[in-house]
């Protein structure tokens, strides 16, 4: 099975800051990595697919990078909406997900 | 519009067996598979397997076979989940989660979740 690492487990952050998240995976995935959003009592919502492709509707201060094993989620001026946890999820080998990100208010 | 909409919260007893649905809506059910998540409180994300709705096919997480049980009813566009022998440690949220199937895709699509504690 494909492992996913993700770090930081929690970061602490300010409106306005830049924020990266890292995932890296355990063996190749291409780019086929994505990211998702959760808030607290809600399902995750999908931000970015293929790596770095932004879904519909989700605010371009989102953006993804990287292939093959590591991977990076940018905030460029975090938001309070913004305030949640953040997973990555491989689909090139069936499903894995990180263990999450939290991101929180400084 | 798309919608997951999934069954209420269950409780049961160590040892017993849940089924949850996740009916479907707004689309063409068999272009997708249908993806299975849990999430223990104030945990992560654990996948759990997928069901392709078109040929039925079926993937399940290691750590979940021969407990697990994915079927899918394509006359009401209804997936259902069964996890049998339950523990405690199976006290999670359960989301069914749609995927497409023509082509390499993460989910896009959620349903609301269903509680599902398991405890004496």
């Amino acid at each position: 099975d494909i492992q996913m690492t993700q770090s930081p487990s929690t970061l602490s952050a300010s409106v306005g800051d830049r924020v990266t998240i890292t995932c890296r995976a355990s063996q190749s995935i291409s780019m086929w990595l994505a990211w998702f959003q959760q808030k607290p009592g809600k399902a995750p919502k999908l931000l970015i697919y293929k790596a770095s492709t932004l879904e519909s509707g989700v605010p371009s201060r989102f953006s993804g990078s990287g292939s093959g094993t590591e991977f990076t989620l940018t905030i460029s001026s975090l938001q309070p909406e913004d305030f949640a946890t953040y997973y990555c999820q491989q689909y090139n080998n069936y499903s894995t997900f990180g263990q999450g990100t939290k991101v929180e208010i400084k | 519009q798309v919608q997951l909409v999934q069954s209420g919260s269950e409780v049961k007893k160590p040892g017993a067996s849940v089924k949850v649905s996740c009916k479907a809506s707004g689309y063409t059910f068999t272009d997708y598979l249908m993806h299975w998540v849990r999430q223990a409180p104030g945990q992560g994300l654990e996948w759990m397997g997928r069901i392709n709705l078109n040929a039925g096919s079926i993937h399940y997480a290691q750590k979940f076979q021969g407990r697990v049980s994915m079927t899918r009813d394509t006359s009401t566009s209804t997936v259902y989940m069964e996890l049998s022998s339950l523990r405690s440690e199976d006290t999670a949220v359960y989301y069914c989660a749609r995927v497409y199937s023509a082509y390499a895709s993460p989910p896009d699509y959620w349903g609301q979740g269903t509680l599902v504690i398991v405890s004496s």
